[in-house]
């Protein structure tokens, strides 16, 4: 069935590096998809999205870049922060009517 | 501009009970989605609903589970006869209604049943 996955569960890096999360879909006709980032105890944020007539986007220390060619999405963080310790989830949000298949989530640990 | 709000944020049912959890959507929000997660996974749709309708639910239990958005007042998801497996993180989310096709969804903090 179709499915939005995450390369990897668990990412460390060390505070000032640049972070960069995977994320792959199997649903060619896929054309809307969104990072969020969830903190322990609350509810996903916002972080970026992106639609299929783009390759890249960029927003505040964020970028999204899309292959449609294989299907896989990346999230990628400047400068990362102990603020951006976090779980990312990449979302597909193609559906009719707007519901989002989320990935199973990459928790991403800041080492100061 | 309040954000979307839930409540409770934790509530506790022993088994048999019912579960009667509230999103309010944010200002100008005439869209609302419920979301479960469970521990250690990402989040899955449940039902979206506009004002007085239910748009699709295809990812609602068959039994036990309801959601409704009325005209006045907040969304409720409610779950009848509350089992163990029902423990988990409840989010809700709501959109505009731009008409442009995206679908920015804001989420709430999460209402997080505990069955006993």
């Amino acid at each position: 069935g179709e499915s939005v996955g995450l390369h990897l569960p668990t990412l460390s890096v060390q505070e000032g590096d640049n972070s960069i999360i995977n994320c792959a879909y199997s649903n060619s006709a896929s054309d809307y998809f969104i990072w969020y980032k969830q903190e322990s105890g609350k509810g996903p944020q916002f972080i970026i999205d992106i639609r299929s007539n783009m390759d890249k986007r960029q927003g505040q220390r964020v970028t999204v870049l899309l292959n449609k060619t294989v299907k896989h999405l990346s999230l990628q963080i400047a400068a990362t922060q102990p603020g951006d310790s976090a779980v990312y989830f990449c979302a597909d949000g193609s559906r009719q009517g707007g519901k989002l298949i989320f990935g199973q989530g990459t928790e991403l640990s800041v080492k100061p | 501009n309040a954000g979307v709000m839930q409540n409770p944020r934790h509530l506790v049912r022993r088994r048999g009970q019912e579960a009667r959890l509230r999103c309010s959507p944010m200002k100008g929000h005439s869209h609302v989605y419920w979301y479960r997660q469970l521990p250690e996974e990402g989040l899955k749709f449940m039902v979206y609903l506009q004002k007085e309708n239910i748009i699709d639910e295809s990812g609602m239990p068959k039994e036990r589970f309801s959601a409704e958005f009325p005209k006045e007042g907040p969304s409720i998801l409610r779950i009848q006869q509350v089992v163990r497996g029902d423990s988990a993180a409840y989010f809700c989310a709501s959109s505009p209604n731009t008409g442009t096709g995206l679908n920015e969804q804001y989420f709430g903090p999460g209402t997080r049943l505990t069955v006993t």
